[in-house]
């Protein structure tokens, strides 16, 4: 079956860690998204990559890192410069990078700061 | 600018009830797709249905509805006869060309759809 697949579902963090956040795609797409989803909003767009070895900041990419070193990997680092980083994130992936591409979400990581 | 309102935080309706969600959007670009997701429980968004600007059709799946009025510039969702698993957060979402170079979406706050039984 392809999808997206995120790992942890859930997520602890002491302060001052650093944590990654997997996202595996097998839908073969180009595109990749972090978002992250805070209790009541919407979804605010992190960090996006349209290429392998490529990627760009989006709105709220300030104490988060990414990297795109395969097609179908794109796992996301919540530094300790992410001042209020307890939140759900989520995954996805588009087949083209243009406007209309419908994304596909992967079922999120809930990260708590302890 | 871009934008999607989502009016309606919450909604509480009794099953077998219709219920409509409200999305209005604004863009200044001609060539624009919209989007409905549903976010159960669970946490992942499914994706439901897109529209291109240019196609104003309605469009009907199963107990599912969509009203696309580029003149009220909304594109509402309507649920008939409503059950509990409709239950869910329903996000409205745009994506256009203006300004970048990628699938930028821009979501709406979500509306909260709770069906009781």
């Amino acid at each position: 079956d392809g999808g997206i697949t995120q790992s942890p579902k859930y997520l602890f963090r002491k302060e001052g860690q650093n944590v990654t956040l997997s996202c595996e795609q097998n839908l073969n797409h180009d595109a990749m998204y972090w978002y992250r989803q805070d209790p009541g909003q919407g979804l605010r767009l992190i960090y996006y990559s349209q290429i392998v070895n490529d990627f760009q900041k989006g709105d709220i990419a300030e104490g988060y890192s990414v990297s795109r070193e395969k097609k179908e990997s794109f796992p996301l680092t919540v530094t300790s410069a992410q001042k209020n980083p307890t939140a759900f994130y989520l995954c996805a992936s588009s087949m083209g990078q243009g406007a209309g591409n419908e994304q596909f979400f992967g079922p999120g990581t809930r990260l708590t700061v302890l | 600018a871009q934008k999607v309102t989502q009016a309606q935080t919450e909604i509480s309706v009794v099953e077998k009830e219709d219920v409509t969600l409200d999305c209005v959007y604004e863009t200044r670009d001609t060539t624009y797709y919209l989007f409905w997701y549903k976010q159960p429980p669970s946490g992942e968004l499914v994706f439901l249905i897109r529209r291109n600007s240019f196609d104003e059709q309605n469009e009907i799946s199963g107990r599912y509805s969509w009203n696309f009025q580029k003149s009220t510039s909304s594109f509402n969702f309507t649920i008939t006869a409503s059950q509990v698993v409709d239950s869910a957060v329903y996000f409205c979402a745009l994506s256009d060309w203006s300004g970048y170079n990628f699938n930028k979406f821009y979501f709406g706050s979500g509306t909260k759809l709770n069906v009781k039984p």
